[in-house]
């Protein structure tokens, strides 16, 4: 069966500081992955989403980039955070068909 | 543009009964799929249950169950015998042709004991 994790579950970190979360999936090839952003009591926001190694589609001009180094290896990155980038962070993944996605557990993220 | 809209910020229900979650949403579309999402307070996202736009026969997954209007644009969720572990934020969710899930506002369901 397929398996999504992220990593770190939980990040502080200050303003101006990098970042890196990373997101993996086990038990499927050629995955569809996608990056979510959960503001406090809200709906997700799609971030950028990728359909293969070195594709990556942005969805929202922001202070993020994303990158897919392997097939199921999807990176969310910063060179500097802002306050705003605080969030909840959730990655998912795809098949062609069906278009169901399922997501991983999460990285909280509190900018300070 | 496609919309997704939870009406209901917060419902809640006893325990063993049946409660409905509401969600409209808009599309220009004929192919599109909707979804309903759990997030129990640890925050993973769950699938609950999905509708294909061309099916008529409304989606059943255990306990729960959609009412599906094409024509209105609505996509209830039915969740029958309620137990105390479907407490949680329901997110209800549209995606066509291309990769981008919308998503409505989330429903807070409490279970009362």
């Amino acid at each position: 069966s397929q398996t999504i994790h992220q990593w770190p579950a939980t990040l502080v970190q200050p303003v101006g500081s990098p970042l890196s979360l990373e997101c993996t999936v086990e038990g499927t090839s050629n995955p569809n992955l996608y990056w979510y952003r959960q503001a406090a009591g809200r709906g997700l926001q799609l971030l950028f989403y990728s359909v293969g190694i070195g594709q990556i589609s942005s969805e929202v001009p922001q202070n993020l980039s994303a990158s897919r180094p392997q097939d199921r290896q999807f990176i969310l990155s910063s060179k500097k955070l802002l306050l705003s980038d605080s969030g909840f962070y959730l990655c998912a993944w795809s098949g062609e068909r069906p278009i169901s996605q399922y997501f991983g557990p999460g990285t909280r993220l509190t900018v300070l | 543009a496609q919309t997704v809209t939870q009406s209901q910020p917060e419902m809640s229900v006893q325990e063993a009964e049946t409660v409905t979650l509401s969600c409209t949403y808009d599309t220009s579309e004929s192919d599109y799929y909707l979804f309903w999402y759990k997030q129990p307070p640890s925050r993973q996202m769950i699938l609950v249950i999905r509708q294909e736009a061309y099916k008529q026969q409304n989606a059943t997954e255990n306990r729960f169950s959609v009412n599906f209007q094409k024509a209105a644009k609505s996509f209830s969720l039915k969740i029958s015998d309620s137990q105390l572990g479907d407490a949680a934020m329901y997110f209800c969710a549209l995606i066509q042709g291309a990769q981008k899930l919308v998503f409505g506002q989330g429903t807070r369901l409490t279970i009362n004991p």
